[in-house]
């Protein structure tokens, strides 16, 4: 069964503070992904990397930005978090080309205060 | 810029009854139409997709009916059973490139027992 963990499952920050969200895989998968998920607009993509130290930006990646290190990781990183940043974060994985099952983590709560 | 107009954004439906949710997508180039399922404090999980060179994919009670000319697909569940409660989201993906899919807004489907 193919895993997607995110470390944080509920943050709670302060106007102004850094996030880290982590997210690993254990598939071996090139392709990784961070989505946003807020109600009535769905699933919108922040950023995805397809290979270590690889990155391009999704269709919304204002005030964030992400590392891949190592090909397991990817980490989503919010410099001065605001409060329209408050929302759910999902991590993917998924092999590369089109047709490939994109697998999800459960997700990170972020409420910023 | 929502490229793909999903509808209605809730729904509540009697036990066996057949919900049916509907989507719209404007960029003729995508090629790849994925359904996801999600459960609450869940990621979303692929539930069934479809090409556009097929008019009807089903898999279990699930199916996809695909209009290219109207540039419309929709997710039908026969008789649905209060399991089947959860967010569903469509979305649509470019042959070429990276999978980065765009996801629809998500419905809310409720099976009343």
């Amino acid at each position: 069964d193919v895993k997607v963990t995110q470390s944080s499952r509920y943050l709670v920050k302060r106007t102004g503070e850094k996030v880290f969200l982590e997210c690993v895989q254990d598939m071996d998968h090139e392709n990784m992904f961070w989505y946003r998920q807020d109600p009535g607009l769905g699933l919108r993509l922040i950023y995805f990397s397809y290979d270590v130290k690889m990155k391009e930006k999704g269709d919304i990646p204002e005030g964030y930005s992400v590392s891949r290190e190592k090909k397991e990781r990817f980490s989503l990183i919010l410099e001065s978090t605001s409060t329209n940043q408050t929302s759910m974060y999902l991590c993917a994985s998924s092999l590369p080309g089109q047709g490939n099952t994109i697998y999800f983590g459960e997700g990170s709560w972020l409420t910023v205060v | 810029q929502q490229q793909v107009k999903q509808s209605p954004q809730s729904l509540i439906v009697q036990k066996g009854g057949i919900p049916i949710i509907n989507c719209a997508y404007e960029n003729t180039a995508f090629d790849y139409f994925p359904w996801y399922q999600q459960f609450p404090g869940k990621g979303p999980a692929l539930l069934i997709a479809i090409r556009p060179d097929v008019s009807e994919k089903k898999e279990g009670r699930f199916t996809i009916s695909f209009n290219k000319s109207a540039k419309q697909f929709s997710l039908h569940i026969m008789d649905s059973q209060p399991g089947d409660s959860a967010t569903y989201f469509c979305a649509a993906s470019l042959r070429q490139g990276a999978q980065k899919l765009v996801f629809g807004q998500g419905t809310r489907l409720t099976i009343n027992p």
